[in-house]
C-alpha cells in the first residue's frame, strides 16, 4: 500500500545510454514532480505536472523528458547520459493547496559511469 | 520568491540533550513552512508544518517548531535527543508565486553521540 513508489531504487548506467525511471502514486493527489537531490543533498525541482500537464520545467536540459501518462503516473526518461547526472531522484505527490506538504517515494539512485 | 535558509550544515549533539536546527525564511508574505526529515537511503518524510493556525507546532517524534515572524524563523527543536534521531533535516517553503511547489534548504545533518 505504498502511497509513492518509483522503480528501480538503484540504476547504474554508463554515459551515452537513455534511461527511463517510472513513478506512481495511489495518494489521488493531482500534482506530481520530479527532484534532484546532488551528492551534498540540495534538493531541487526539476518538473511538475498537474492533472497531465506540465506546469513546472526548470531549466532542466532537453535530454530530460516527463511523460504523464494519467494522474497517478509521472515518468521521467533521461537521453544520453552524462557523468553528472548521477544523483538521487524523487518522485513526490501533492494535493491542492499551498499549505499542503509534499509526499515523496523512497528515490530512485542513478550512478552514471 | 519564497526562500528557506538553513544555518549549519551539520549539527551535532550528545543523546539526550537539546536539539535545535535553526531555519530562517524569506517572504513578502505570510508563509507555509515545513520540516522534513530524511533517513539514510530513504525519501523525505513530513516532520511538521506551519499554516498560521498556531506559532508552535508539534510534530512527529518529539520534534516541534515555533515559527516567529520578527525574527523571520521558524528553528526545529527536541528537548532529548534519541540515536535514532540521526538524519538529514529539511526546512521548506511553499513558493505562492506561481506554480505550487516546495522550495528546500540546503538541509542539515544532525548526529547523536552516545
Amino acid at each position: 500500500d505504498t502511497a509513492v513508489s518509483q522503480t528501480p531504487k538503484y540504476l547504474v548506467t554508463q554515459m551515452g545510454n537513455d534511461k527511463s525511471i517510472k513513478c506512481e502514486q495511489n495518494l489521488g493527489h493531482d500534482t506530481m514532480y520530479w527532484y534532484k537531490q546532488d551528492s551534498k543533498k540540495f534538493l531541487k525541482i526539476m518538473f511538475s505536472y498537474n492533472n497531465k500537464e506540465l506546469i513546472i520545467n526548470e531549466t532542466v536540459p532537453n535530454r530530460f523528458s516527463p511523460k504523464s501518462p494519467d494522474k497517478a503516473h509521472l515518468n521521467l526518461h533521461i537521453n544520453s547520459l552524462e557523468l553528472g547526472d548521477s544523483a538521487v531522484y524523487f518522485c513526490a505527490s501533492k494535493p491542492r493547496g499551498y499549505n499542503s506538504p509534499l509526499h515523496f517515494g523512497n528515490g530512485t539512485r542513478l550512478t552514471v559511469t | 520568491a519564497q526562500s528557506v535558509t538553513q544555518l549549519g550544515s551539520h549539527v551535532s549533539v550528545s543523546e539526550g540533550a537539546l536539539v535545535l536546527l535553526r531555519c530562517n525564511y524569506s517572504s513578502s508574505v505570510p508563509p507555509y513552512l515545513f520540516w522534513y526529515v530524511q533517513y539514510p537511503n530513504q525519501g523525505l518524510q513530513l516532520l511538521l508544518k506551519y499554516t498560521s493556525a498556531a506559532t508552535l507546532v508539534k510534530g512527529i517524534n518529539g520534534f516541534e517548531a515555533e515559527f516567529k515572524k520578527s525574527e523571520t524563523s521558524f528553528h526545529l527543536t527536541k528537548p532529548s535527543a534519541h540515536m535514532s534521531d540521526a538524519a538529514e533535516y529539511f526546512c521548506a517553503v511553499s513558493d505562492l508565486q506561481g506554480a505550487q511547489k516546495l522550495v528546500f534548504g540546503q538541509g542539515t545533518r544532525l548526529t547523536i553521540n552516545p
